[in-house]
């Protein structure tokens, strides 16, 4: 089993959506959790981290941790053309030593 | 304001060759990393120097060396390439271990 799971789509939503990224972890000790944008050919960058239970949001990007069913999300919302991007999933496990990134949910906004 | 800079962006090797890829960050961050992307496996985190004067192995060293010359730089060599090693590689720094990590631009790797 990996330490982290994305569905890798593509995820195609209409413009003005709003757009759900779903990850799910296999340590239940983990302390930290990330969302990372990555553009074709560019490096990632970082969207938002959520350290405990329940919703954080930052402008139009809602990150969503429930640590007893052991998933994050990433809710977002008006969805741009400008949000057409693979979407990284981070986790730092309680047991662990680094961070464990899922393979990414590759997303397109249709205008 | 640079970030984490990365050389060389691009680079082919034949099998056998090494090289060394550079990286540095003007952040004065502690922690510094170099992860491989590969399609369909995601990031993986080949070594990390949590401070200045320490390096670890991460999740796939194997056939990779690195060097934390000081806080602001950490590089990666290869000794001897394999094609099992054609990759994106990406540096990337946090203030302190395994807090938010900033990515460098990336090295595109291609071992023949």
């Amino acid at each position: 089993q990996k330490e982290v799971e994305q569905n890798s789509g593509p995820l195609s939503v209409p413009e003005g959506a709003i757009a759900s990224l779903n990850c799910t972890y296999s340590d239940r000790g983990s302390q930290s959790f990330f969302w990372y944008r990555q553009y074709s050919g560019k490096s990632p960058e970082l969207i938002m981290s959520i350290y405990s239970n329940g919703d954080k949001e930052d402008g139009r990007f809602t990150a969503q941790l429930n640590k007893a069913s052991q998933y994050v999300s990433l809710l977002i919302r008006d969805s741009q053309p400008s949000d057409s991007a693979t979407y990284l999933c981070a986790v730092n496990p309680y047991s662990g030593n680094q961070f464990y990134f899922g393979t990414g949910t590759s997303l397109t906004v249709i205008p | 304001n640079a970030g984490v800079t990365q050389t060389p962006k691009f680079q082919v090797l034949k099998t056998g060759q090494s090289m060394t890829l550079q990286c540095a960050q003007d952040m004065n961050h502690n922690s510094m990393y170099w992860y491989r992307q590969d399609p369909g496996m995601g990031l993986r985190l080949i070594y990390y120097s949590a401070s200045e004067g320490t390096t670890d192995k991460g999740e796939v060293p194997n056939g990779y060396n690195v060097s934390r010359l000081n806080k602001r730089e950490f590089s990666l060599r290869l000794e001897s390439a394999a094609p099992s090693q054609t990759s994106v590689y990406f540096c990337a720094s946090s203030v302190s271990y395994n807090e938010k990590l900033f990515f460098g631009s990336g090295t595109q790797l291609s071992v023949l």
